[in-house]
This record gives structure tokens, C-alpha cells and sequence, in this order.
């Protein structure tokens, strides 16, 4: 079945410094791609997607790039913020098979970012 | 615009009980679905609906129910509580099966 393997945590930085979260995925098909962050205390809110092979999705300074010859889509950021601190998802959707509308998540990245 | 919205936001059962975690989402959006959050794994889908009338389980559904009588509400009922499915539990909207998912803030269970 679909599989998504994160880059375990936490991932602990300092203000401005350079972030990678390491995704990898298995999955059949043409599989959509996510990364959701999750602030304390709520729900889940998309970053970003790519839904094809070498799109890049971006989002407040965030990018990922749908990489299909190494199955990866890392996230990264330039400059990361106190206020990036949060837990990040890489997810898949994968139209075919049985996973109808099945999100698949990775365990989730925590990162914290001090001043 | 209110989107993706649970009710309640924490609850406390003792094993054995029932209950019904409610979700409603205002976007006019056809699948919504059910996941649990577990430190370590991840969310797992729990059900899903594919339109008002339809539904289906997901990867995880033992000991859950749910019906969808309308696009807007897709609640999610626990039949005889038990310790395992403490959790924090997400409903998920989106316009298709296949496109990006908005989710509600989540309710926190514990059951003792």
C-alpha cells in the first residue's frame, strides 16, 4: 500500500537559519502531494501541493518540489521564524486503487525555532 | 466563512459509554472523512463519505459509526467507548476525493 516516511524530529533551530524535512513516498500511480502544519491546540491546515511530476508548490516562504525519480518531496525554508514552530505532515492522495480519497500521512515532524 | 467545524473540543467517557462527535462543514464540499491522531503515527482515515447517502470505512473503523443524512454533516459515533480510542479525532472536508483536504480543529478524547 501508499507509504509516506517523514525525517523523525524534533528538528530544533535558530531564528533565520535554513530548514529541510526530508519526505519520501511509495505509492502507485500518480499520487497528489502535501505538506500540512499543525500550530498547537489545532487542526491541520494545508502549506502546500503539487499535484505532478517537478511542480513546486509554495507557500509563506515554504517550497517543496514533486520530485517523481527519487519519490521525494522535501520541504524547505529559507529563514525560518519563532512563529514557524509547529508539526509538519507530508500526506499523499493517490487516486487509483483502493485509497479513494485517502489521505496517506507521514508521523509528523515537530519543529521548534528559538530566537 | 466558518469551514470545517467540531463539536465538542475535549471530552472525557468512561469505558463502555457512547457518544456522537459531531462535524459540519459549510463549503458545499462532497467527500469528508474521519481520521484519528496517535502520537508517532500519523493520522489514519476512520471513514470517509463520498456524498450525502454514502459512505464507507476507512483503515481503522472498528468500533466507530457514521451516516451522512446531508452535505453538510457528517458525525461521528463511538458505540461502547474503550481505552484504545483515546485520541484526537479530525473530520476533513473537500470538494472532491481527490483534492486538498480542510480540516476542524479537533476534538481531544480521552476514555478511562
Amino acid at each position: 500500500g501508499d507509504s509516506v516516511t517523514q525525517m523523525e524530529g524534533p528538528v530544533t533551530l535558530s531564528e533565520e537559519a535554513f530548514l529541510t524535512i526530508n519526505c519520501t513516498y511509495t505509492a502507485t500511480g500518480y499520487p497528489s502531494l502535501f505538506w500540512y502544519v499543525q500550530y498547537p491546540g489545532e487542526g491541520l491546515q494545508l502549506l502546500l501541493k503539487a499535484t505532478k511530476a517537478d511542480d513546486k508548490g509554495s507557500n509563506k516562504g515554504f517550497e517543496a518540489t514533486y520530485r517523481k525519480e527519487t519519490t521525494s518531496f522535501h520541504l524547505e525554508k529559507g529563514s525560518v521564524q519563532v512563529s514557524d514552530s509547529a508539526v509538519y505532515f507530508c500526506a499523499l492522495i493517490n487516486a487509483g486503487g483502493t485509497s479513494y480519497g485517502k489521505l496517506t500521512f507521514g508521523q509528523g515532524t515537530i519543529l521548534t525555532v528559538h530566537p | 466563512n466558518a469551514g470545517v467545524t467540531q463539536t465538542p473540543k475535549f471530552q472525557v467517557l468512561k469505558t463502555g459509554q457512547s457518544m456522537t462527535l459531531q462535524c459540519a462543514q459549510d463549503m458545499n464540499h462532497e467527500y469528508m472523512s474521519w481520521y484519528r491522531q496517535d502520537p508517532g503515527m500519523g493520522l489514519r482515515l476512520i471513514h470517509y463519505s463520498v456524498g450525502a447517502g454514502i459512505t464507507d470505512q476507512g483503515e481503522v473503523p472498528n468500533g466507530y459509526n457514521v451516516s451522512r443524512s446531508t452535505t453538510e454533516d457528517f458525525p461521528l459515533r463511538l458505540l461502547s467507548a474503550a481505552p484504545s480510542q483515546t485520541s484526537v479525532y479530525f473530520c476533513a472536508s473537500s470538494y472532491r476525493a481527490n483534492t486538498e483536504a480542510f480540516f476542524g480543529q479537533g476534538t481531544r478524547l480521552t476514555v478511562v
